[in-house]
């Protein structure tokens, strides 16, 4: 079965820490997204990423960083200067170049402590 | 500054009766809307969309309705079921630009037995 996954579903980090978030998938999928929900706004865009070894800042991109060594993984890192780190993130992927809906993962949650 | 604006944050209607969820943007450019609908503790799975070209588009008991002018796109869910109980996105892009996809907050949908 195709699909995007998420690791793990819930994370805690103590302040000052960096944590990273994992994202694989399988579905050949050429663009990869990393968004943050937080309660009562939208999806926010962190950062994409249409091929391997390039990406681009989202709106809110402060506090992140990403990598794209291979076409299926796509990982962000939380830094400890994210000031508000304590959201739920959501990883994508798509077929760049299409009106093609995303494929989403069931999420992180992470949580400051 | 939101670009797709879901002002009902929850919705809930009787068991066979029709769910209307409403969607407003602001950018004239944008050309192409999507819906999303998203379980608990799952990413959100891509439900319908409509180009600008079209002002419905249909597939099964879902229909959106798009109104250019007024900037306003709805969802119809004819007749609603418990299982469509879930939180629905809307969704915005211009054209093939898939990375500047903007979403609203959501609505909750309850649909009672």
């Amino acid at each position: 079965d195709g699909g995007i996954t998420q690791s793990p579903k819930y994370l805690f980090r103590k302040e000052g820490q960096n944590v990273t978030l994992s994202c694989e998938q399988n579905l050949n999928h050429d663009a990869m997204y990393w968004y943050r929900q937080d309660p009562g706004q939208g999806l926010r865009l962190i950062y994409y990423s249409q091929i391997v070894n390039d990406f681009q800042k989202g709106d809110i991109a402060e506090g992140y960083s990403v990598s794209r060594e291979k076409k299926e993984s796509f990982p962000l890192t939380v830094t400890s200067a994210q000031k508000n780190p304590t959201a739920f993130y959501l990883c994508a992927s798509t077929i760049w170049g299409r009106n093609y809906g995303y494929t989403f993962g069931s999420g992180t949650r992470l949580t400051v402590v | 500054d939101q670009q797709v604006k879901q002002n009902s944050p929850s919705l809930s209607v009787q068991e066979g009766r029709i769910s209307i969820l409403n969607c407003d943007y602001t950018n004239s450019m944008f050309d192409y809307f999507l819906w999303y609908k998203k379980y608990p503790a799952e990413g959100p799975t891509f439900l319908i969309s409509i180009s600008s070209i079209k002002d419905k588009n249909e597939d099964g008991r879902f229909t959106v309705f798009l109104n250019k002018s007024a900037k306003h796109l709805s969802l119809h869910i004819v007749p609603s079921q418990p299982g469509d109980s879930a939180v629905y996105f809307c969704a915005a892009s211009e054209g093939y630009n898939n990375n500047d996809m903007r979403f609203g907050a959501g609505t909750r949908l309850t649909v009672k037995p």
